[in-house]
């Protein structure tokens, strides 16, 4: 019953590459968000967005720029993928509060 | 500044026993929010148990409690009737004021395994 979405779930590609990694919820949050994370660290926020045209960078510098067209899809594209760039990226939403936030699956990106 | 300080890398627990993992964190805001976060193998990030600041009891969510201890800045996760599902990492996160009102910050994490 997952709701938020995630896509691809892998994926291995080449460097130089421009890469879309695609992040979609069906809860009407506004709070969105993306985290950087090697395995079994910790994570990094890289990207969050409050609302539809409202993004802003996180704490971890990175390359990738996002966009929040709609509410519900907050894609985030690496115009040059490096091996650097060889990671997990985890999509999240939520409302604030008492709640906790909501993550997706994750994408685990190999640049070779 | 905020942080979260979580300071085992890793745990065994004997099935069906009982595990508390560590967490002390360290803010200025009155007011803030803690959080713990489980990570299978799996890689997605499933949301525990939260306790507010001004909460006057420790939170509880079925086998999982959070032993708040306000003065001095600790927000343990114990679970209860350990179960080979819950080999996993385990994050705390804060949120507050100063971090943004709405960002976690995470800790480094601890990696739990359940022993049969």
């Amino acid at each position: 019953e997952a709701d938020i979405y995630q896509t691809p779930r892998y994926l291995v590609i080449g460097t130089g590459k421009k890469i879309t990694l695609e992040c979609s919820q069906t809860m009407g949050h506004d709070k969105m968000y993306w985290y950087q994370q090697d395995p079994g660290m910790e994570l990094h926020l890289i990207h969050y967005s409050y609302g539809v045209n409202s993004t802003e960078k996180g704490d971890l510098s990175s390359e990738s720029t996002v966009s929040r067209i709609r509410t519900e899809h907050f894609p985030l594209t690496l115009e040059s993928a490096r091996p650097s760039h060889t990671s997990q990226y985890l999509c999240a939403s939520g409302l604030g509060g008492r709640g906790g936030y909501t993550f997706g699956s994750g994408t685990r990106l190999t640049v070779v | 500044a905020q942080k979260i300080t979580q300071t085992q890398p890793g745990m065994f627990v004997q099935e069906k026993e009982a595990v508390t993992l560590d967490c002390t964190y360290d803010t200025s805001d009155p007011s803030y929010g803690l959080f713990w976060y489980k990570q299978p193998s799996s890689g997605e990030m499933i949301f525990l148990i939260y306790q507010g600041s001004y909460d006057q009891q420790n939170a509880t969510e079925g086998r999982y409690s959070l032993n708040f201890q306000k003065a001095r800045k600790s927000a343990n996760l114990v679970i209860s009737a350990s179960q080979l599902g819950d080999s996993a990492m385990y994050f705390c996160a804060m949120r507050g004021p100063t971090s943004g009102t709405y960002k976690y910050i995470f800790g480094t994490g601890t990696r739990l395994k359940v022993l049969a």
